[in-house]
């Protein structure tokens, strides 16, 4: 089983929509979660850490599920600049290094 | 503005050339990785460095080699033994994993 899993997508939907992805993990090990976003040939970039009571910034949400082993992004509102790739990401408690999963699609039309 | 800073933006190699990739960060993080990017995959970590004059091999560091002389400098060697060096590569550095990773703009490899 791989240490981080993405549906790749792509989803498509309409601007103005709402739209969430979820990310599985193995290790439940697992201590710190972000989501990152890839812009097309660009490097990643953080969107936002994922923290255990769940947080949000603007129209981002981001939820962890430690029961579960999962976390989710819910994007509200979706604007044609969201299109883009969201790269889970997560660190074990007992290595130095950060896991990526290999992202979900969004293409956002209008 | 503090930042980590790659170079070039292109290169093209000729089989059974070495070429050296560069990164460069003024941000004072002491973790320093590298990592590839094929179309259509995951990033897959080469080597990392968490301190100066010391590195660990990633997942896939065959064909490649690094040095960590300077806290702020990283860089990438690609040697001919690396057989499909045609790649995406990324450059990242971090104070710290609960903080995430700041990337480099990266470097396009191609073979010619």
């Amino acid at each position: 089983r791989k240490e981080v899993e993405q549906d790749p997508g792509p989803f498509n939907v309409p601007e103005g929509a709402t739209v969430a992805f979820n990310c599985t993990y193995s290790n439940s090990a697992s201590q710190s979660f972000f989501w990152y976003r890839q812009d097309c040939r660009k490097e990643p970039k953080l969107l936002m850490s994922v923290y255990s009571s769940g947080n949000e910034d603007g129209r981002f949400t981001a939820q962890l599920n430690r029961a579960s082993q999962y976390i989710s992004l819910l994007i509200r509102d979706s604007k044609l600049s969201d299109s883009a790739t969201y790269l889970c990401v997560l660190t074990s408690y007992n290595t130095d290094k950060l896991i990526f999963g290999t992202g979900t699609r969004l293409q956002v039309f209008p | 503005d503090g930042g980590i800073t790659q170079s070039p933006k292109y290169l093209f190699r000729k089989e059974g050339q070495n070429v050296t990739l560069s990164c460069e960060q003024n941000l004072n993080h002491d973790a320093m990785y590298w990592y590839r990017q094929d179309p259509g995959q995951g990033l897959r970590l080469i080597y990392y460095s968490q301190i100066v004059n010391d590195f660990q091999k990633g997942d896939i560091a065959e064909g490649y080699s690094v040095s960590r002389e300077k806290k702020e400098s990283f860089p990438l060697t690609v040697t001919s033994a690396q057989k499909n060096p045609t790649a995406f590569y990324l450059c990242a550095s971090s104070p710290g994993q609960v903080y995430g990773y700041t990337f480099g703009s990266g470097t396009r490899l191609t073979v010619v």
